[in-house]
């Protein structure tokens, strides 16, 4: 059974605060995507990577960084968190056409 | 800049009837058009997919009409039941190749009535 796993399901951090958000997959797929889901706008790509190492940026990267420094695991990270990024943070990975999705992450910043 | 747009943005139906969500696309590149599924507390899922050179794809009670002129494409749910009661995104992406980036519509909240 194919797995996406997201290392926190809830997170609360303060204003300013440094952000890991984790994600790990355990079917050897090339790409990962970071999402963030907010009511009305539906799920936007943050960054995605299609090898290790390597990264691009989707429709809404400012204020977000990745690190992918294993096939396996995908991170973003908020190096100063602020309000407007409390959201659903969602990972997913993909070898051609399916995204496989985590469970999500909802971050709260205070 | 919304590629793919998707109506209605929620909807009520009762148990056994037809649910029916439309989207609209505006990249005429696009070759893949699935939809996912998300249920409270779960990631998306996907639940059915259509390439362009299709009209129809059926896949239980759910089914894909694509409509390529129109560049609209949309999702019927046959007796729809509770259990359907979840949020469908529609997506669409081009070439398919190494990295598969997927445009998502804005989601819909069908809520299926007992």
């Amino acid at each position: 059974d194919v797995k996406v796993t997201q290392s926190s399901r809830y997170l609360v951090k303060r204003t300013g605060e440094k952000v890991f958000l984790e994600c790990v997959q355990d079917m050897d797929h090339e790409n990962m995507f970071w999402y963030r889901q907010d009511p009305g706008l539906g799920l936007r790509l943050i960054y995605f990577s299609y090898d290790v190492k390597m990264k691009e940026k989707g429709d809404i990267p400012e204020g977000y960084s990745v690190s992918r420094e294993k096939k396996e695991r995908f991170s973003l990270i908020l190096e100063s968190a602020s309000t407007n990024q409390t959201s659903m943070y969602l990972c997913a990975s993909s070898h051609r056409y399916e995204q496989f999705f985590g469970p999500g992450t909802r971050l709260t910043v205070l | 800049q919304q590629q793919v747009k998707q109506s209605p943005q929620s909807l009520i139906v009762q148990k056994g009837g037809i649910s029916i969500i439309n989207c609209a696309y505006e990249n005429t590149a696009f070759d893949y058009f699935p939809w996912y599924q998300q249920f409270p507390g779960k990631g998306p899922a996907l639940l059915i997919a259509i390439r362009p050179d299709v009209s129809e794809k059926k896949e239980g009670r759910f089914t894909i009409s694509f409509n390529k002129s129109a560049k609209q494409f949309s999702l019927h749910i046959m007796d729809s039941q509770p259990g359907d009661s979840a949020t469908y995104f529609c997506a669409a992406s081009k070439g398919g190749g190494a990295t598969n980036k997927l445009i998502f519509g804005t989601g819909t909240l069908l809520a299926v009535q007992p």
